[in-house]
């Protein structure tokens, strides 16, 4: 079975270019969270959808990142423009139910460099 | 709001014991847990703690305490490819996300 497949996984881009990072979840999996993790500051929670409904964007950082879910075999995260700060590696991740730990899988993240 | 203190740091020798703590302030928790992460890698889950005590798993171990908000894992026999950054996180009650500490990396040494 196929884990969470994360696109681009890797991405170098020029500061002001729209980016976008794609993420397909394990199939059957309800929740679906985009994390953003650099050493300053760790693995942050940006996003998280249950059943292809946006829950809480308190972790998106400001308006420049937006993300969406058609559907529940595939998620956006776009960020528009982009700067050398936004520089992470993006993970997307997902789960089967209410995730309490043990149940939740991450993607091989996308590693982003804004110049 | 809620948060994970970790050591950033802890260096081993192989074929020894290390144990990585973890103290927390969250108002409320399904459990408490530990991934690993190797250079370059995804974060892959380890252990899991939703009652207090130890969880052993093979080499490692998990151990929680809630009156002390306190939680460590106990890695055991170190091998060199346990070199790697190790995250505590806990999955909210108050909504269905897991917060992840700092992480901490493990350096070991022959």
């Amino acid at each position: 079975d196929a884990g969470v497949i994360q696109s681009p996984r890797h991405e170098v881009t020029e500061m002001g270019q729209e980016v976008t990072l794609r993420c397909k979840p394990i199939s059957g999996h309800d929740y679906l969270f985009w994390y953003r993790q650099t050493m300053m500051r760790g693995l942050e929670l940006l996003i998280y959808f249950n059943n292809n409904v946006p829950i809480d964007d308190s972790g998106m950082p400001e308006d420049r990142f937006s993300a969406k879910m058609p559907n529940a075999s595939f998620s956006t995260l776009k960020i528009q423009p982009s700067e050398p700060r936004d520089s992470a590696v993006y993970f997307c991740a997902s789960s089967l139910g209410k995730p309490s730990g043990n149940t939740i899988y991450f993607g091989e993240g996308s590693w982003l460099t804004v110049v | 709001g809620q948060s994970l203190e970790q050591p950033s740091e802890v260096t081993a020798v192989e074929g020894a014991i290390v144990q990585i703590n973890c103290t927390y302030q969250t108002s409320g928790f399904y459990g408490l847990s530990w991934y690993q992460q190797h250079d370059g890698g995804a974060p892959t889950f380890l252990s899991y703690n939703a009652l207090d005590g130890l969880e052993e798993t093979g080499r490692f171990s998990s151990f929680l305490s809630r009156s002390d908000s306190y939680g460590y894992l106990l890695l055991q026999e170190l091998q060199m490819k346990d070199s790697a950054s190790y995250f505590c996180a806990v999955s909210l009650i108050s909504a269905s996300k897991i917060i992840f500490g700092s992480g901490t990396r493990l350096s070991i040494r022959p």
